[in-house]
């Protein structure tokens, strides 16, 4: 079975400061994480996958296998980064197909 | 201009009535997935389907019913047996992969409540 927990549902922090949304998985084989977003009154869209290696939008993840963790992080949050951040976990090797379990989902409010 | 579109948007019903949830697709996808939002739950999958008539129950089957006829339609139905079917809808598609996830493409969601 596979598990993605997110610990903080609400999550704030003033503009300028770092911000690290949480996110711990429980899976037995090579897991692939990602991060997906929605902003206010838009569509959930991907943000990045761990394989890609990317900083999007100034966010970093790098996954932690040791501690099966996979947190988010940017070192100078911006007002517009106010959204609802979900990790996702999808087991390497699946037949059954690409299904994806996603965390309960962090809420990040960005202050000013 | 291309995507997913889900229909209606909003949708009310009576206890006892079934529904049925529209996802459309002209992304030339082959797999498609239907999940259910709840604030503080995150997204569970309800059904997903990797090819034109194929389909498979996900976490949260109970209650619900696809069809997978045409490549570009993922209909959902809720029925009259799922105990608490008020909640968001989301539908997304992704292309068709055997080793692991692909990005998946999402739907602006159909909010249903059982009056």
């Amino acid at each position: 079975a596979q598990r993605v927990t997110q610990p903080e549902k609400l999550l704030s922090v003033f503009k300028g400061a770092p911000v690290e949304l949480k996110c711990n998985y429980s899976y037995s084989g090579s897991p692939e994480l990602f991060w997906y977003v929605q902003y206010s009154r838009q569509r959930l869209q991907l943000l990045l996958r761990h394989i890609s290696r990317e900083s999007i939008k100034g966010f970093t993840a790098d996954l932690n296998k040791g501690e099966t963790s996979f947190h988010l992080k940017k070192p100078f949050a911006q007002e517009e980064d106010s959204a609802m951040y979900y990790c996702a976990l999808s087991g390497v090797g699946e037949t059954s197909g690409s299904r994806l379990t996603f965390g309960e989902g962090t809420q990040l409010t960005v202050n000013p | 201009d291309g995507g997913i579109t889900q229909s209606p948007k909003y949708l009310f019903r009576k206890e006892g009535q079934n529904v049925t949830l529209s996802c459309e697709q002209n992304l030339n996808h082959d797999a498609m997935y239907w999940y259910r939002q709840d604030p503080g739950q995150g997204l569970r999958l309800i059904y997903y389907s990797q090819i034109v008539n194929d389909f498979q129950k996900g976490d949260i089957a109970e209650g619900y019913s696809v069809s997978r006829e045409k490549k570009e339609s993922f209909p959902l139905t809720v029925t009259s047996a799922q105990k608490n079917p008020t909640a968001f809808y989301l539908c997304a598609s992704s292309t068709r992969s055997f080793s692991g996830a692909n990005v998946l493409t999402f739907g602006a969601g159909s909010r249903l409540t059982v009056l």
